[in-house]
């Protein structure tokens, strides 16, 4: 079951704000949000990831809606090397602890 | 080492045979995961560590398919009598704990089978 629902794809300019959204509509109380990317043949990287408030990092702004139904991940300056396919998701934090599953994620491409 | 390392980087094998892959995960996590990427797809979970509770085996696809971790470090992957359909890249990844911490990947191994 998917918990996160992205865009498949989106487009940015070079130097321009890459805002990409997730929907996390039945995220649990203790469930918070995390973004990976996967740039073209690496392994995934860690971006931020967040419960209620919004987090700032040194790569990447994470806002959540007060209601946490849906996040938003915001790269203020976006560069060439910032294209990547760019994952939400959503993972409860508990002594047991679960897995990270990552859904489909939305392809970013950045262009000059 | 600084990263998560796997071995080998690139392995290629015939139909049938049995394969490992090693991770050596960062000194001191104690939280261990296994993915599996064919080209193009998304990553796919198989199966995860968390110190000593017992491994969340619930992705892996069939039971040709097992993990170890020994000594709540270094982790093989096997796949017995390998298809073509096993073809894909194997990442693994480790964290300090599943609470609220990032998690670091390799750069996986490459698998082919001819």
């Amino acid at each position: 079951d998917a918990k996160t629902t992205q865009p498949t794809s989106m487009d940015c300019a070079e130097g321009r704000a890459a805002n990409l959204p997730c929907n996390h509509s039945t995220i649990s109380g203790n469930e918070y949000v995390y973004w990976y990317r996967q740039i073209h043949s690496q392994g995934p990287q860690y971006i931020i990831h967040g419960l209620k408030n919004n987090e700032t990092n040194e790569m990447a702004s994470l806002i959540i809606t007060e209601d946490r139904k849906s996040s938003t991940l915001i790269l203020p300056h976006a560069t060439l090397r910032d294209t990547a396919v760019y994952y939400c998701i959503v993972r409860a934090s508990n002594q047991a602890g679960t897995a990270l599953i990552f859904g489909k994620g939305t392809t970013l491409s950045v262009s000059s | 080492g600084a990263g998560v390392s796997q071995s080998p980087s690139n392995k290629v094998t015939e139909k049938g045979k049995d394969v490992e892959l090693r991770c050596d995960p960062i000194s001191g996590h104690t939280a261990l995961y296994w993915y599996r990427q064919s080209l193009g797809q998304g990553l796919e979970f198989l199966i995860y560590f968390q110190g000593n509770s017992a491994p969340d085996k619930s992705g892996l696809p069939s039971d040709r398919f097992s993990a170890e971790r020994t000594g709540g470090s270094v982790s093989t992957l096997t796949i017995q009598r390998t298809q073509q359909e096993d073809s894909a890249v194997y990442l693994c990844a480790s964290s300090l704990s599943t609470a609220n911490t990032e998690a670091f990947f390799g750069q996986g191994t490459r698998l082919t089978v001819v």
